[in-house]
């Protein structure tokens, strides 16, 4: 699985977009681009995943490059609960994959009043 | 659906002595997973099974033992506990990623706290 990088902190206002970068320069043409977040030390929670196209779903966006060596992860109107660690995974989808994630260091978004 | 269960939810250990984690899924997953996260770091894959019947090492099996008798059912055990066992240990579950339209995130449960002194 291809190595991320992610900045270590971020601050965001409460009401305004967080936008959170990833690179992922050594990404496969197989392998997706997937976001979990943990809150507060409780389990991580899936977010939202993509191979090359922009994706939405109801928590946040994704938006992917086209040589798809970075990505941003979007959360559209942060609140204070969205405060957490961010983690950006790239991962291999298909029978060959068992699955597993390998988390890195994430990033610590703190949202502010 | 009560999703991914783990007992007990914190544990105190002395060292030497061995006890087994329990995690319990109620969403006919296929793949489970242990992982263990150390404090400001991210987690770490322990052992993952992934059906019935069979277990595989991940990146830190060393001082663990696992198994998956029951589908839903992955049991994490620490043989002779070390302070360097310390950490917070999280369970997963998910389908094979291969499964169309049965999603792709792996559902975490609340974690056990373990300290080993």
């Amino acid at each position: 699985d291809a190595k991320t990088t992610q900045p270590t902190s971020m601050d965001c206002a409460e009401g305004r977009a967080a936008n959170l970068p990833c690179n992922h320069s050594t990404i496969s043409g197989n392998e997706y681009v997937y976001w979990y977040r943990q809150i507060h030390s409780q389990g991580p929670q899936y977010i939202i995943h993509g191979l090359k196209n922009n994706e939405t779903n109801e928590m946040a966006s994704l938006i992917i490059t086209e040589d798809r060596k970075s990505s941003t992860l979007i959360l559209p109107h942060a609140t204070l609960r969205d405060t957490a660690v961010y983690y950006c995974i790239v991962r291999v989808y298909g029978s060959s994959n068992t699955g597993k994630l390998i988390f890195g260091q994430g990033t610590t978004l703190q949202v502010k009043p | 659906n009560a999703g991914v269960t783990q007992t007990p939810k914190f544990r105190v250990l002395k060292t030497g002595q061995s006890m087994t984690l329990l995690c319990a899924q109620d969403m006919n997953h296929e793949y489970m997973y242990w992982y263990r996260q150390d404090p400001g770091m991210g987690l770490r894959l322990i052992h993952y099974s992934v059906g019935e019947g069979t277990t595989a090492k991940g990146e830190v099996p060393d001082g663990y033992n696992v198994s998956r008798l029951k589908k839903q059912n992955f049991l994490l055990g620490l043989e002779s506990a070390a302070p360097s066992q310390t950490s917070v240990y999280f369970c997963a579950s998910s389908y094979p990623l291969w499964t169309s339209g049965q999603g792709y995130e792996q559902y975490f449960g609340p974690g056990t706290r373990l300290t080993v002194t």
